[in-house]
């Protein structure tokens, strides 16, 4: 059965920084764009990153510079790097592969930034 | 960056009814762009892709159409397990952007 797990979320101050896990079963991350999409409370879906199947990525402004997507084709597993932490970041995080925009979805992990 | 302007927000309507939503595009997107459902406390869902394919599994009462800017999705008969928040997303270009949502409730 394909399926996404992420895990590596919590509360952290602002200035923190924390590391998403996505594992992944049933399919090859490496071989597929994979994405991460984050939910604030009460709010709407924001795109944040894409690593294409060649290794290239793509972020959103609003996290440029401050987050890194990457994967670890050993472990078939996604991960998102994210430093410099704002009150603004916190959402459910959820990866996603992606073809054709994401299909298949994680359950997300939810990061709080507060002091 | 894209904008998806999707209306509208929130709409209330009866088991049976036919809803339509609209999603416009700044620019023009071919037929890049998919519709999702999520149900609160659950990650989305795709229900359609390319504009009017619609999900493997997704039932046929879902269907999607539109191009270059303008986007509508249409549910022909509404279902008490199709209240939930219905987002559009265009896969043109990167970053990808999603609509704002629209909240469909039992009237």
């Amino acid at each position: 059965e394909e399926q996404l797990v992420e895990s590596g979320g919590g509360s952290i101050q602002p200035g923190g920084s924390l590391r998403l896990s996505c594992a992944a079963s049933g399919f090859t991350v490496s071989s597929n764009y994979m994405s991460w999409v984050r939910q604030a409370p009460g709010k709407g879906l924001e795109w944040v990153s894409v690593i294409y199947s060649g290794g290239g990525t793509y972020y959103a402004g609003s996290v440029k510079g401050r987050f890194t997507i990457s994967r670890d084709s050993s472990m078939n597993t996604l991960y998102l790097q994210m430093n410099s932490l704002r009150a603004d970041d916190t959402a459910m995080y959820y990866c996603a592969r992606d073809s054709r925009g994401p299909f298949q979805w994680g359950q997300g992990t939810l990061v709080t930034v507060s002091s | 960056d894209i904008q998806m302007t999707q209306s509208p927000s929130s709409l209330s309507a009866s088991v049976g009814d036919r809803v339509t939503i609209t999603c416009r595009a700044s620019q023009g997107i071919g037929n890049d762009l998919g519709w999702y459902q999520q149900i609160p406390g659950k990650a989305p869902k795709r229900l359609i892709y390319a504009a009017s394919t619609l999900q493997s599994g997704v039932p046929s009462r879902f269907s999607g159409s539109g191009s270059g800017t303008e986007f509508t999705l249409t549910i022909s008969s509404l279902q008490p397990e199709d209240f939930a928040t219905y987002y559009c997303l265009q896969h043109n270009s990167y970053p990808l952007t999603f609509g704002g949502g629209t909240k469909v409730e039992i009237k």
